[in-house]
């Protein structure tokens, strides 16, 4: 059964970077197919996508973050990273890790997220 | 402000069913798939409902999906006090280039 888990700093101060990993078990990040996603969700309760990375470490971000985004994969250790440069208090929320299967014209959903975990933007 | 418009609240007694609404454009639903995830408190989104109307595996046949020009639903029949939480829907943006979604429905059972 796959699972993904979420792991970084509760507490970053604001103007540095937030740095999360995603650790994935009885699944393979290389899996053809396969979208490794972040989304975030704010304490009013509302979701944003972050972006993906899929199988063969192509990259998409959402524009309004795009400048200040990075994703990366390292297969050796089945992990995939975020990066989230600049932040403010407007970036505090829970981020999580979801595996899509296909892209947006044909995914099969976010059917697999990690547990998530709270990022605190404070000096 | 979600791209996606979906009522705050909805309620209904046990047994009855509930419909909830999600909104978009042409540049989304209109356009794309309709997913739906429900969330109970302090985890994860659950993936509920994909390609407007499928049901994953083990999501309960209570649970239906629908979607029309530029507006979705999701009807949960049956009502069951266990449905009581938040549901989402969310749908893919060529206009944004970004997945979307909507502001979440807190389900209440009376």
């Amino acid at each position: 059964q796959v699972q993904l888990q979420e792991s970084g700093p509760g507490l970053v101060k604001p103007s540095q970077t937030l740095s999360l990993t995603c650790t994935v078990s009885g699944d393979s990040i290389s899996r053809n197919g396969y979208y490794w996603n972040w989304i975030r969700q704010y304490p009013g309760k509302g979701l944003e996508w972050i972006g993906y990375i899929n199988h063969s470490g192509s990259t998409d971000y959402n524009p309004s973050l795009q400048s200040r985004v990075s994703m990366s994969a390292d297969t050796s250790h089945n992990q995939f990273s975020l990066k989230l440069s600049s932040v403010t208090a407007a970036d505090t929320a829970v981020y999580y890790c979801a595996r899509d299967v296909g892209s947006h014209y044909v995914s099969y959903g976010m059917a697999v997220w990690g547990q998530g975990t709270t990022v605190t933007v404070s000096s | 402000q979600s791209v996606l418009t979906q009522p705050p609240s909805s309620s209904g007694t046990p047994g009855q069913e509930v419909t909830i609404s999600c909104s978009g454009s042409s540049s989304n639903i209109g356009s794309y798939y309709v997913y739906w995830y429900q969330q109970l408190p302090g985890t994860a989104p659950k993936l509920l409902i994909y390609r407007n109307n499928q049901r994953p595996s083990g999501v309960p046949d209570r649970f239906s999906g629908s979607k029309s020009g530029t507006s979705a639903s999701l009807a949960i029949s049956g009502l069951r006090s266990e449905d009581e939480t938040d549901y989402y829907c969310a749908a893919w943006d060529d206009s944004l280039n970004a997945w979307v979604f909507g502001g979440g429905t807190k389900v209440t059972v009376l």
